[in-house]
């Protein structure tokens, strides 16, 4: 089993929707919880991050974190043909030594105007 | 502010070379991570530089180094190139917080 699961779609939603994209994980350990957007042939750009359980909202796009189900999920809100692109979860550890992050292996979105 | 900077772009290589490639962080990061991503893998962190000391390593051979110049600079080194090695690869500046990584374009490789 890996340590960050992410249903790799693809998803097509007609524009205005409302969009749901979920990973899970295993390790209960993990503290820092980020969300990435890659567009084709780009780098995968921060969107958002979010320490321990809760809800943080910015703009269009809320991200959700429910440690006890050790599940995290990026809601986007009136979704635009822009937000078509590739989008990675990743993970982190309080750790003093290091930034290293696990990834789950993207969903890939498509809106349609 | 200048973003993350990978050169070069795009690479190809035959198997058996090595190869090099760069990355200029942002101003003032001094944390950086390396990271390979593959369509059947996803992303997979290789290893991070600290202050020119490698921090963190990821579960890659020893064909895959690196090292960090004083001026936070990252250089990454593959030797014996594999076909499997075709990637892209990409590279990710922090300040010190590690839920703030801001990659940069990445670096297209090819091995043929």
């Amino acid at each position: 089993q890996k340590e960050v699961e992410q249903d790799p779609g693809p998803l097509s939603v007609p524009e205005g929707a409302i969009v749901s994209l979920n990973c899970t994980y295993s390790n209960s350990a993990f503290q820092y919880f980020m969300w990435y957007r890659q567009y084709s042939r780009k780098g995968p750009e921060l969107l958002m991050y979010t320490y321990s359980s809760g809800n943080k909202e910015d703009g269009r796009f809320t991200a959700q974190v429910d440690k006890s189900s050790k599940y995290i999920s990026l809601f986007i809100r009136d979704s635009q043909p822009s937000d078509s692109a590739t989008y990675l979860c990743a993970m982190s550890f309080v750790n003093q030594a290091g930034t290293a992050l696990i990834f789950g292996k993207g969903t890939t979105l498509s809106v349609s105007s | 502010k200048a973003g993350v900077t990978q050169t070069p772009r795009y690479l190809i290589k035959t198997r058996g070379q090595q190869v090099t490639l760069s990355c200029s962080p942002i101003s003032g990061h001094r944390s950086v991570s390396w990271y390979q991503q593959t369509p059947g893998q996803g992303l997979q962190f290789l290893f991070e530089y600290f202050s020119e000391t490698q921090r963190n390593k990821g579960n890659f051979p020893g064909r895959f180094s690196g090292r960090q110049f004083s001026n936070s600079r990252s250089e990454m080194n593959v030797s014996t190139l594999e076909l499997g090695d075709s990637a892209l690869y990409l590279c990710a500046s922090s300040g010190g917080f590690v839920a703030e990584a801001f990659f940069g374009q990445g670096t297209r490789l090819t091995v043929v």
